[in-house]
């Protein structure tokens, strides 16, 4: 069975541009995460979809957004890009919400804002 | 809000001996989860352990062991007979029944020596 994946791998943007970021769960799974990681520090929530609902959403931006499509694959938006959105930005999959679910993760984006 | 904190930014092991991994966190709540996540070089995170709250046995899986002290709040990482492939980032993370958002610390790298 294929894992999450995600695309592109790598991406560079300059400042004020407008990044979208793909993420495919693994089939079967309902919920999708993003996590934004910059180098050195651990993964930072973003948001979370379930059932193409937003359930959960970190302490970031409005220049960031997303959304969940009926076959659950997502999308990632960042507005008006600055310096700082220069990180890995990881998706993870699970079957569901609750904590009892193994989150999976992708291999990850990484953006490079010059 | 809850916290996760990993105090050791590096550690190394020699290859066959053990290295634990320390990880504190903050919460009011009773009922959460725990995990350890390995991020090898090639970035894709996964899961090496987890730990339900309420359960009080330490959980463990093959060489990866947890020490568990709820009321301390720590969650500790023990690997045993450790080995080459083992040289990773290594993750603590926390989320709460509801499960929507994982909250990690900040890493720890670990360095196996041959």
């Amino acid at each position: 069975d294929a894992g999450v994946t995600q695309s592109p791998t790598h991406l560079i943007k300059t400042r004020g541009q407008h990044v979208t970021l793909r993420c495919s769960p693994i089939s079967g799974h309902k919920s999708v995460s993003w996590y934004q990681q910059v180098l050195g520090q651990g993964p930072q929530f973003i948001f979370q979809y379930y059932e193409k609902e937003e359930r959960g959403r970190g302490n970031f931006p409005d220049r960031f957004s997303a959304r969940q499509f009926p076959n659950y694959s997502s999308e990632l938006n960042v507005n008006a890009l600055l310096l700082g959105d220069s990180a890995l930005y990881l998706c993870a999959s699970s079957p569901g919400t609750g904590g009892y679910n193994e989150q999976f993760f992708g291999p990850g984006t990484r953006l490079t804002v010059l | 809000a809850q916290t996760v904190t990993q105090s050791q930014p590096e550690m190394s092991v020699q290859e066959a001996e053990t290295v634990t991994l320390s990880c504190t966190y903050d919460t009011s709540e009773s009922d959460y989860y725990l995990f350890w996540y390995k991020q090898p070089p090639s970035r894709q995170m996964i899961l090496v352990i987890r730990q339900e709250a309420y359960k009080q046995q330490n959980a463990t899986e093959n060489r990866f062991s947890v020490n568990f002290q709820k009321a301390a709040k720590s969650f500790s990482l023990k690997i045993s007979d450790s080995q080459l492939g083992d040289a990773a980032m290594y993750f603590c993370a926390y989320t709460t029944q509801a499960g929507n958002m994982l909250t990690f610390g900040g890493g720890t790298r670990l360095m196996v020596k041959p």
